[in-house]
């Protein structure tokens, strides 16, 4: 099935460190990538998204995410890290033919002051 | 900027109970979607309508119905109400002309608590 893959429950950073949390795919064709950001009992929140051209694409509260076809990898990652940005982070797929977008397992950012 | 609107954000039902969640896309929007999430659970995918046509079917149970009027606003239905059925339902819109590239506007959810 086509989907997202998020392998960490949990990604724990210091504030001021750079921040990496991980997503792989499995799609046919083209990929079409999102990441979102989920605060405690709130909505989702769109960060950025990956349809084609540049493998980096720049978004949000200064989020960036890698896209790498070959390693299958739509990374998000961002330079210094607040402690604002602890919050869930989901990265989505949108399946061939189906304009829903499927969410991978979620993944907890804490960043510790 | 307007967002999508959902009401209401609190609901306390019994077992067996009914339940009816709204749904107030953004303006202009054509395409309206419904998530539920689950206690620590990633949105799954319940149901789309497009131009007031279901456009997409997920994992929405029988006991679920959904509709989308001329105005645009979506209602899901949930009736014989289980206590697994607790959760944040989402709703989400996307504008026209986007087709496969465009990302989706979520609201702030309302949160169904089964007794």
């Amino acid at each position: 099935a086509q989907s997202v893959a998020q392998p960490e429950d949990q990604v724990n950073v210091a504030e001021g460190n750079p921040l990496t949390v991980k997503c792989t795919y499995s799609v046919s064709g083209n990929p079409y990538l999102f990441w979102y950001v989920q605060y405690p009992n709130r909505g989702l929140q769109f960060l950025l998204k990956y349809i084609t051209g540049d493998n980096l694409v720049k978004g949000s509260y200064g989020f960036e995410a890698e896209f790498n076809k070959s390693q299958t990898s739509f990374h998000l990652k961002k330079p210094s890290a607040l402690v604002s940005d602890s919050a869930l982070y989901f990265c989505a797929v949108r399946r061939t033919g189906r304009r829903a977008l499927t969410f991978g397992s979620g993944t907890r950012l804490q960043v510790q002051p | 900027a307007a967002g999508v609107i959902q009401s209401p954000r609190h609901l306390i039902k019994e077992k067996r109970e009914t339940a009816t969640l709204k749904c107030y896309p953004i303006p202009r929007h054509d395409t309206v979607y419904w998530y539920q999430q689950g206690p620590g659970q990633d949105p799954q995918f319940l149901i789309s309508f497009y131009e007031k046509m279901q456009s997409d079917k997920g994992s929405i149970p029988d006991r679920f119905s959904a509709q989308q009027f001329s105005d645009y606003h979506s209602e899901l239905n949930m009736s014989s109400l289980e206590l697994g059925d607790s959760a944040l339902y989402f709703c989400a819109s996307s504008p026209p002309g986007t087709g496969n590239t465009g990302e989706l506007f979520f609201g702030e959810g309302s949160r169904l608590t089964v007794l």
